[in-house]
C-alpha cells in the first residue's frame, strides 16, 4: 500500500512569491490533513478535510494561504504571498473516520523564505 | 484552547539503560482526551508509536509503555531498556473525543539519542 505522498521535497523562495504544495493521501482515507512544523517545535494544524469539505480551516491564515480538496482526493496547499514566517516544514496525513484514528503523514515539503 | 507539555531538547541515554519523557496536557472537552505517542525516527516519516484512549489505561508498543492518568493529567512515556534505534523525536498529542476526525494537537517533540 502507498504511503502518504507530498511534493515538492523542498522549495526556497523570496518573501511576497508564491508557492504551492501538492498532497496525495492514501488510497481510500476520507480525511486529510495539513500540518505547519516550524524548526524545532511539534506539527500545527492548518486545516483538514472530510472528503472535500473543510471541516476546520481557523488555524489557515486566510488572507496569504488557501487549500483545496475538489475531488475528495489528492490536495494542494498554497501561500500567495510568502513570509520569512512562514519558514518550516508543511506535513500531510491523511486517516479514515473512526474513533481516534491513526494519521499517517508523507514526508514533507521543507520550505524556506529568504 | 488544547496544550501538550512534553520534556523539552534533547535526552541522551545509554544503551540498555531506562528512559522517561514526560508529557502532561490540557484539554478543552468536557470528556476526555484521546492521547498519542509519535515518533519521527531519522529519515522517516512520523508515525503512531501507541495510542490510548480510555483513562486509567496502558498503551505499549516496541517496549513503550505510557498510561492515561486523569487525574495527573498525564501521559508519560517510558522504556526499561533503550536501544540505539530508539533513536528519535517523540511527540506527545491529544485529540478531543468530540472533534469530527482526528485533529491532533503537538508537544514541542523530545530528541532523544541512545549511544552505544
Amino acid at each position: 500500500e502507498a504511503g502518504v505522498t507530498q511534493s515538492p521535497r523542498y522549495a526556497v523562495l523570496q518573501e511576497g512569491q508564491a508557492v504551492s504544495f501538492w498532497c496525495d493521501p492514501i488510497s481510500g482515507h476520507d480525511t486529510l490533513y495539513w500540518y505547519q512544523q516550524p524548526r524545532d517545535q511539534g506539527p500545527q494544524l492548518l486545516v483538514y478535510f472530510r472528503d472535500e469539505a473543510v471541516i476546520d480551516n481557523s488555524q489557515l491564515p486566510s488572507d496569504r494561504f488557501s487549500a483545496v480538496r475538489p475531488k475528495g482526493t489528492n490536495s494542494t496547499l498554497k501561500i500567495q504571498s510568502a513570509k520569512q514566517g512562514d519558514t518550516a516544514t508543511y506535513l500531510c496525513a491523511s486517516s479514515n473516520r473512526g474513533r481516534a484514528e491513526t494519521l499517517y503523514f508523507g514526508s514533507g515539503t521543507r520550505l524556506t523564505v529568504l | 484552547g488544547d496544550s501538550v507539555t512534553q520534556t523539552e531538547g534533547q535526552v541522551t541515554v545509554s544503551e540498555s539503560k531506562s528512559l522517561i519523557i514526560n508529557c502532561t496536557y490540557s484539554a478543552t472537552s468536557i470528556g476526555y482526551p484521546n492521547l498519542f505517542w509519535y515518533v519521527r525516527y531519522p529519515g522517516e516519516g512520523l508515525q503512531l508509536l501507541l495510542k490510548v484512549i480510555t483513562a486509567g489505561q496502558k498503551g505499549s508498543s516496541r517496549g513503550f509503555e505510557a498510561t492515561y492518568n486523569k487525574e495527573a493529567t498525564s501521559f508519560h512515556l517510558q522504556k526499561a531498556s533503550v536501544q540505539e534505534s530508539d533513536s528519535a523525536v517523540y511527540y506527545c498529542a491529544l485529540s478531543e473525543t468530540n472533534s469530527a476526525g482526528n485533529k491532533l494537537t503537538f508537544g514541542i517533540g523530545t530528541r532523544v539519542l541512545v549511544r552505544p
